[in-house]
């Protein structure tokens, strides 16, 4: 059974970079695509962006130039940095598993418990 | 960019209910939907993917269904433990996956 665990810090100071990693056990990272989702408080869920085993990525274009995606698979591990934050980057972030079926249709099907980030001096 | 509109945005039931929410998106998405359950400090929990596929493990008393722009979650006989919120997410386009604003289903 797939279990993904985020792990960083949770606290980061204005217009400095948060960087964390979501760590893969219980199955490869070298199939799949893996992503990053954030949730402000309170508030709705915001897709990030997700990449291959091969390093390639996709970024949500509102926060593509601020977001890099990388993968470890020696480690098993995924990471997101995000240079320049704000407060509004205050968030729990996810990291899941972008499962697909047979038929070519994507679904997130397995989580991290999420870890939570605020942005303040 | 896909927006994906859902309603409502909260809604309250009884236990042994069957209640129904509403995702639409901005244009044809096909069928490429899916729905999630979140409970208050956890991670959300796929519940259906393909519009109507039920995900292993999740109970028969959620059903979806929809095509094109317009799609619903279905929970039957409610249970204690469905009561949480619910998001839709669309994966038609893959470069931009989008989500509902969120449906939060409290117990009346």
């Amino acid at each position: 059974q797939v279990h993904l665990q985020e792990s960083g810090p949770g606290l980061v100071k204005p217009s400095e970079t948060l960087a964390l990693t979501c760590t893969v056990s219980g199955g490869s990272i070298s199939t799949y695509y893996w992503s990053w989702i954030r949730q402000p408080p309170g508030k709705g869920l915001e897709w990030i962006g997700y990449i291959d085993h091969s390093g390639s990525t996709t970024y949500n274009p509102s926060l593509k130039s601020r977001v890099t995606i990388s993968v470890d698979t020696s480690k098993n591990q995924f990471s997101l940095k995000m240079n320049s934050v704000t407060a509004a980057d205050t968030a729990a972030y996810f990291c899941a598993r972008v499962g697909r079926n047979y038929f070519g249709y994507y679904y997130m099907d397995v989580w991290g418990k999420g870890t939570t980030v605020t942005v303040s001096s | 960019d896909i927006q994906m509109t859902q309603s409502p945005s909260s809604l309250s039931a009884s236990v042994g209910d069957r209640i129904t929410i509403t995702c639409r998106a901005s244009q044809s998405i096909s069928n490429y939907l899916n729905w999630y359950q979140q409970k208050p400090g956890k991670a959300p929990n796929l519940l259906i993917y393909a519009a109507s596929t039920l995900q292993s493990g999740v109970p028969s008393r959620f059903s979806g269904s929809g095509s094109g722009t317009d799609f619903t979650l279905t929970i039957s006989n409610l249970q204690p433990e469905d009561f949480a919120s619910y998001y839709c997410q669309q994966s038609y386009s893959t470069h931009l996956y989008t989500f509902g604003q969120g449906t939060k289903l409290e117990i009346k």
